[in-house]
């Protein structure tokens, strides 16, 4: 399995308080993904990186930013977190466009 | 844009039995299709991928898919299920040429001993 690990795994925050969220990869792929997950909409694509400083929008980028700084690294950031922003986030990593992408193991957050 | 349905939300169905969930996709020139599975409290783990060749596509733990252009679809099927396939089972399609892979709203599958 690709070494995925994503930190936070859990945080709780409130109403407009800025968050970070960190995906962390061993495995030397180029594509990094962040997508989150609630019920009913199933995984959106949030944002994504093709590079070291590469990075692309997804369908609900609204709200989030994300760095690449490190092939390994992939940052999430939610400025001023809402409400609309509780979900589970997953990092996703993948070498090539029509490969496996390997998931992380999540990070549940909520904002009150 | 691509965009894939799964029209079942969940599948409830008794083990050792057959089971068959369902995906279509949008009409695309080329598409790259995919199954995921979500065991509880993990990530997506891939399942199966259809790229180009043979529309039939085998994957791990017994499961198979078609792909159908006509009908577009890429329904995933098992003969004969365990209890250890309760999960939860994401579709997704990637357009040729394109980076962002999407994703069904999933169907959860629930074996009944």
């Amino acid at each position: 399995d690709a070494g995925i690990t994503q930190s936070p795994r859990h945080k709780v925050t409130e109403t407009g308080t800025p968050v970070t969220l960190r995906c962390h990869q061993t495995e030397n792929h180029r594509y990094m993904y962040w997508y989150r997950q609630d019920p009913g909409h199933g995984l959106r694509l949030i944002h994504y990186s093709y590079g070291v400083k590469d990075t692309d929008k997804g369908e609900v980028s609204d709200g989030y930013s994300v760095s690449r700084s490190k092939t390994e690294d992939f940052l999430l950031t939610l400025e001023s977190a809402t409400s609309s922003q509780t979900s589970v986030y997953f990092c996703a990593t993948g070498q090539d466009i029509t490969g496996e992408l390997f998931f992380g193991e999540g990070s549940r957050l909520t904002v009150l | 844009a691509q965009s894939v349905t799964q029209l079942d939300s969940q599948v409830p169905v008794f083990e050792e039995a057959p089971v068959e969930l369902r995906c279509n996709y949008s009409s695309s020139v080329s598409v790259y299709l995919f199954w995921y599975v979500q065991y509880p409290n993990q990530g997506l783990q891939l399942l199966l991928k259809y790229l180009s060749g043979s529309t039939l596509v085998k994957g791990i733990n017994g499961f198979e898919a078609e792909f159908n252009k006509s009908q577009t679809s890429f329904h995933l099927r098992k003969p004969s299920v365990h209890i250890s396939d309760t999960a939860e089972y994401f579709c997704a399609a990637l357009d040729f040429g394109n980076e962002k892979l999407t994703f069904g709203t999933g169907t959860r599958l629930t074996i009944i001993p």
